[in-house]
């Protein structure tokens, strides 16, 4: 069975310092990797997403992500914190083959950036 | 989300009353989808449409029942509420295909007293 994995909880950052979600998983054979953001009382947003290719995605508000295949990992990465990015992020993971209800996700981050 | 309404935004019930909450779309996305967001567990799924009339079952499906008369319109039923049922309930819609991200609603925060 495939699982996502969002290891922390809460990551919290100051304004202006470089951010990082951690985001494993575990699917049979290749991925598809997604990043959504979710404001309070919101549903969730879609950032970004991994088909293939370049290793490294750009998505929406400055945001990007590492796919690394030998280490099972999709983090999230961005180089001067927000507080505006203040919000709840899930990874998500589906196989390249099967059916729609096969999209998995993590249990979500808290991200929090002090001013 | 653009194109994405879920009805009612909050509601209070009791245990072993019926609920429906409803979900429409004015995107045209053939697959639609429910979810309830738990602390602790994410989105799981608990049944999902790839078209009018066709549903299927998701991860966690016992309690729930859907349904899809339109295109635009996607219903999720408590037959009978029950506490374990409290949660956020979120619709989603989309192409179907793996690599296509979902839309989401704005959900539904549901209390069973």
């Amino acid at each position: 069975a495939q699982s996502v994995a969002q290891p922390e909880d809460q990551v919290n950052v100051a304004e202006g310092n470089p951010l990082t979600v951690k985001c494993t998983y575990s699917v049979s054979g290749n991925p598809y990797l997604f990043w959504y953001v979710q404001y309070p009382n919101r549903g969730l947003q879609f950032l970004l997403k991994y088909i293939t290719g370049d290793n490294l995605v750009k998505g929406s508000y400055g945001f990007e992500a590492e796919f690394n295949k030998s280490q099972t990992s999709f983090h999230l990465k961005k180089p001067s914190a927000l507080v505006s990015d203040s919000a709840l992020y899930f990874c998500a993971v589906s196989p390249l083959s099967g059916s729609a209800r096969q999209l998995t996700f993590g249990s979500g981050t808290q991200l929090t950036v002090l001013p | 989300d653009a194109g994405i309404t879920q009805s009612p935004r909050h509601k209070v019930t009791e245990t072993g009353t019926p609920v429906t909450l409803r979900c429409h779309q004015t995107e045209n996305h053939r697959y639609m989808y429910w979810y309830r967001q738990d602390p602790g567990h994410g989105l799981r799924l608990i049944h999902y449409s790839y078209g009018v009339k066709d549903t299927d079952k998701g991860e966690v499906s016992d309690g729930y029942s859907v349904s899809r008369s339109k295109t635009e319109d996607f219903l999720l039923t408590l037959e009978s509420a029950t506490s374990s049922q409290t949660s956020v309930y979120f619709c989603a819609a989309g192409f179907g295909q793996n690599n296509s991200p979902l839309h989401f609603g704005n959900g539904t925060r549901l209390t069973v007293t």
